[in-house]
């Protein structure tokens, strides 16, 4: 199985900080790498597909880079909607795996 | 307007059975692969299993610590996506979310999730 591992597993930040979340797979996928938000009770969302594609609707302080192993979530500007936990998934082969989650706090 | 919406969870004893149903609507569900993903309280995100379309002969995948006892299947005449979960276990307990893969296999469709709580 192909292991996932983000980092940090937390971090805090304040509104208007840049904030990157990297994500490494134990082998390459390509860029078959998704990054998924989730808040407290709900069901996660989709933010970028394949490493870099912005999912429909979702803010362009968003963005996603990297292929092969290492990959990045990166907010441009954090917003107060933004805290949330995020979450990498491959997509490469099955099964798919997600990485452990990286909680971005309020500072 | 697409959605998922799930349900049949509940409280069963170890070694019971449960089915989970999936309906959908708003898309074309029979072209879709369906995915089953669920998160214990206060934990990360995990794969269940997927289901692929008739294009694809509904092939089935799962992880290995669903693996023979877990069982997906769909009925696109009703647009429903099942987890029939068999000899289910204590840390089989937590929130299952049925979800569409979309065509760039990100899973760009969620359910709001059915609990699942197994226990004596």
């Amino acid at each position: 199985d192909i292991q996932m591992t983000q980092s940090p597993s937390s971090l805090s930040a304040s509104v208007g900080d840049r904030v990157t979340i990297t994500c490494r797979a134990s082998q390459s996928i390509s860029n078959y790498l998704n990054w998924y938000q989730q808040k407290p009770g709900k069901a996660p969302k989709l933010l970028i597909y394949v490493a870099s594609s912005l999912q429909s609707g979702v803010p362009s302080r968003f963005s996603g880079s990297g292929s092969g192993i290492d990959f990045t979530l990166t907010i441009s500007s954090l917003q107060p909607e933004d805290f949330a936990t995020y979450y990498c998934q491959q997509s490469y082969s099955t099964p798919w795996t997600f990485g452990q989650g990286t909680k971005v706090e309020i500072k | 307007e697409v959605q998922l919406v799930e349900s049949g969870g509940g409280l069963v004893q170890p070694g019971g059975s449960l089915k989970l149903s999936c309906a959908a609507s708003g898309f074309t569900f029979s072209g879709s692969a369906m995915h089953w993903v669920r998160q214990a309280s206060g934990k990360g995100l995990e794969w269940v299993g997927r289901i692929r379309s008739k294009a694809n002969s509904y092939a089935t995948e799962y992880a290995a610590s669903v693996k023979g006892r877990f069982t997906i299947s769909r009925d696109d005449s009703k647009n429903t996506a099942y987890l029939q979960m068999n000899s289910l276990k204590t840390e089989d307990t937590a929130v299952y979310y049925c979800t569409r893969q979309g065509g760039a296999y990100g899973m760009d469709v969620w359910g709001q999730g059915t609990t699942v709580t197994v226990s004596s």
